[in-house]
């Protein structure tokens, strides 16, 4: 059974940073990418970042430079540092799952139950 | 990026109803779409991928069709643990992208 379970999330100022985080159960961690998705009720859902199996990394172009995806397989965990954090950025994060082991085809077939990031002053 | 249109944004039906569901793209995505289900509070579930073939364990009362551009989804008889938020994502084209949901509501 395939379980994600993000944490981490709160309430933080602009320009302050924060770290959420994804454990992961149910499958060979290290063998799959994970992404982050977020979703707001204004813009709806928005893909954020991914990290493969082999460590590589990419980014939507709203969080290139602020954002940073990394991976613990000894964990099980992946994570999302957030830095300059800005009002748009306030959102659910959810990390999702790769659909293939071994590949990227930005398909998530499970997803964790999210976690609420605001940026309020 | 690759725009994802879906429509309508809401509909209202009832239990045992036909629903069909419509997302278009901005560009031709072969059959890279994958439709989801979305209750409040909840994580999304995956139910279709490749615009037509069903995830494990979702029952056969939904069905995708399309390619190219304009892909639906159709639940054939709808049930009251149906009633929920639906959107499609297309992952043809980095970044992927998402529509903008359809919230089935009860009539």
């Amino acid at each position: 059974q395939v379980h994600l379970v993000e944490s981490g999330g709160g309430v933080v100022q602009p320009g302050d940073s924060l770290t959420v985080s994804c454990a992961a159960s149910g499958f060979t961690f290290s063998t799959y990418a994970l992404h982050w998705v977020r979703q707001t009720p204004g813009k709806g859902l928005e893909w954020v970042a991914v990290i493969w199996y082999d460590g590589t990394k990419q980014y939507a172009d709203s969080v290139k430079g602020r954002f940073t995806i990394s991976r613990d397989n000894s964990k099980n965990t992946v994570y999302l540092q957030m830095n300059s954090l800005r009002a748009e950025d306030t959102a659910v994060y959810y990390c999702a799952r790769d659909y293939i082991a071994y590949a990227t085809w930005y398909y998530f077939d499970y997803w964790g139950q999210g976690t609420l990031v605001t940026v309020s002053p | 990026d690759i725009q994802m249109t879906q429509s309508p944004s809401s509909l209202s039906a009832s239990a045992g109803d036909r629903v069909t569901i419509a997302c278009r793209a901005s560009q031709d995505i072969n059959y890279h779409l994958a439709w989801f289900q979305q209750k409040p509070g909840m994580a999304p579930k995956s139910l279709i991928y490749g615009a037509s073939t069903l995830q494990d364990g979702v029952p056969l009362k939904f069905s995708g069709s399309g390619s190219g551009t304009d892909f639906t989804l159709t639940i054939s008889s709808l049930q009251p643990e149906d009633f929920a938020t639906y959107f499609c994502l297309q992952y043809n084209k980095f970044p992927p992208t998402f529509g903008g949901g359809t919230k089935v509501e009860v009539k």
